[in-house]
């Protein structure tokens, strides 16, 4: 496909556990952004990748955050120890070196922890 | 105080009605503006980009920036039932990497 894919779509997990959320940005596009959203909320900065490493990680809430994107295309959001507070819908977005105003966001991946 | 307010709504407006939505912002450094759709459990999707002060038509859809005043407004003209949905106003200081911030949304709702 063309657009931003995520998943899995709907996460659900108990309060504790580990989980990870996939993003695949839009072939070519070199920066990829994490955000949450909560209910309610507009969707809030998590981390910014430029390439392979992390620009710009200052909207992780916390140690048990953290992202990553080896080769430059994929990204993984990885949260341990989850906690209730971490329920949120997380949007991935990817744009262009040239174009980097123009965010392509995905259609979240939907986490719910009991 | 948020960096960007935005009043939630919602708005309900009749089909074919001007609708106009806005946002206040307190950081004098944003110079990029941005305004969203996001229609209930999608990404949002970027509709209009403006820098600095100023206004932008595409289409039915014109956005004014007054910086002055740190005051951003969407205009949709003809409102369609279609455009209802939750506008999200996004800004920005950086022109290269942009790390955007956003407001609550506004919940719209155009009745046929």
């Amino acid at each position: 496909g063309a657009g931003v894919s995520q998943t899995p779509s709907n996460k659900v997990t108990e309060k504790g556990k580990y989980v990870e959320l996939r993003c695949d940005p839009i072939s070519g596009h070199t920066a990829l952004y994490w955000y949450r959203q909560s209910l309610g909320q507009g969707p809030e900065f998590l981390i910014y990748f430029q390439g392979t490493g992390a620009a710009d990680d200052s909207g992780l809430p916390n140690d048990r955050f953290f992202a990553v994107r080896p080769e430059g295309s994929v990204s993984t959001l990885k949260i341990q120890r989850t906690e209730r507070g971490d329920s949120a819908v997380y949007l991935c977005a990817s744009s262009s070196r040239d174009r980097p105003y123009e965010q392509y966001f995905g259609p979240g991946t939907r986490l719910t922890v009991t | 105080q948020k960096e960007v307010e935005q009043d939630p709504g919602p708005l309900s407006v009749p089909e074919g009605a001007i609708v106009s939505l806005n946002c206040t912002y307190s950081n004098s450094a944003f110079q990029y503006f941005m305004w969203y759709r996001q229609y209930s459990r999608k990404g949002p999707e970027l509709l209009m980009y403006t820098y600095s002060s100023g206004n932008k038509e595409d289409g039915r859809f014109t956005a004014q920036v007054d910086k002055s005043s740190k005051y951003i407004s969407l205009f949709i003209r003809d409102s369609q039932p279609s455009d209802s949905a939750t506008y999200l106003c996004a800004m920005s200081s950086s022109g290269g990497y942009q790390k955007v911030t956003f407001g609550i949304g506004t919940k719209l709702q155009v009745i046929p």
